[in-house]
């Protein structure tokens, strides 16, 4: 079955540095890859969408990969700030061929000032 | 654009009890999901409605659970006969039909659901 790992430890950073988090996924070839931000209490935020085909794409201080020979997905926030102090969620679309879509446990990211 | 609600935002039951959600989506939004989450996961992917058919079902889903998606409006979610193990954050999300690529989701605030 598919399944998604993220870093379940909590990434702690200062401000000003970049952040990275990961993304891995296996029995799967998806076909494009989404990473959302949850605050704590409310429902996941959509931040960006990457296709198999896709490299890399950015989005302001956002910067997603997509390596589908790695099976992997790296999501970078560049200059971070306490205010993206969060949980970052990796989805993908669910193997049925239809809408289904499964999320990662998540990555809790702190930015300390 | 008022966003996704839900309602209730905290429901607190006692095992046993039937509970129904409602979720109003963005209007004119075809797809509409619920999910579950618990302390520490990730989404729990539960149903998807396109308009108002329910395409998929989560196998995980017991047939406590039921629901739907009258006119392809509103949506609700019942628990029948809830259990402590149903204690959880119930997200509803919708997305439009862009007939793009991908499916961005629009989450609402959530149900907190605690089974006493």
């Amino acid at each position: 079955s598919q399944k998604i790992e993220q870093n379940s430890e909590a990434l702690n950073i200062q401000e000003g540095k970049t952040a990275t988090l990961t993304c891995n996924y296996t029995n799967y070839s998806p076909a494009y890859l989404q990473w959302y931000r949850q605050d704590p209490g409310r429902g996941p935020v959509f931040l960006l969408l990457i296709r198999e085909n896709e490299k890399e794409k950015r989005k302001e201080r956002l910067k997603v990969t997509f390596d589908t020979t790695l099976k992997q997905s790296l999501f970078h926030i560049t200059a971070s700030q306490p205010a993206d102090s969060a949980t970052y969620l990796c989805a993908l679309p669910g193997n049925t061929g239809g809408f289904k879509t499964i999320f990662g446990a998540g990555t809790r990211l702190f930015v300390k000032a | 654009d008022t966003g996704v609600s839900q309602d209730p935002r905290h429901k607190i039951t006692k095992r046993g009890q039937n509970v129904t959600f409602r979720c109003d989506p963005i209007s004119e939004h075809n797809r509409l999901y619920w999910y579950r989450q618990t302390l520490g996961q990730g989404p729990e992917f539960l149903t998807y409605f396109q308009n108002e058919a329910q395409l998929e079902k989560s196998r995980l889903l017991s047939d406590r659970f039921s629901a739907e998606r009258p006119k392809g409006s509103f949506s609700t979610l019942e628990i029948q006969r809830t259990e402590q193990g149903d204690s959880a954050m119930y997200l509803c999300a919708s997305s439009p039909n862009t007939g793009g690529f991908g499916d961005t989701q629009y989450f609402g605030p959530g149900t907190r659901l605690t089974v006493l």
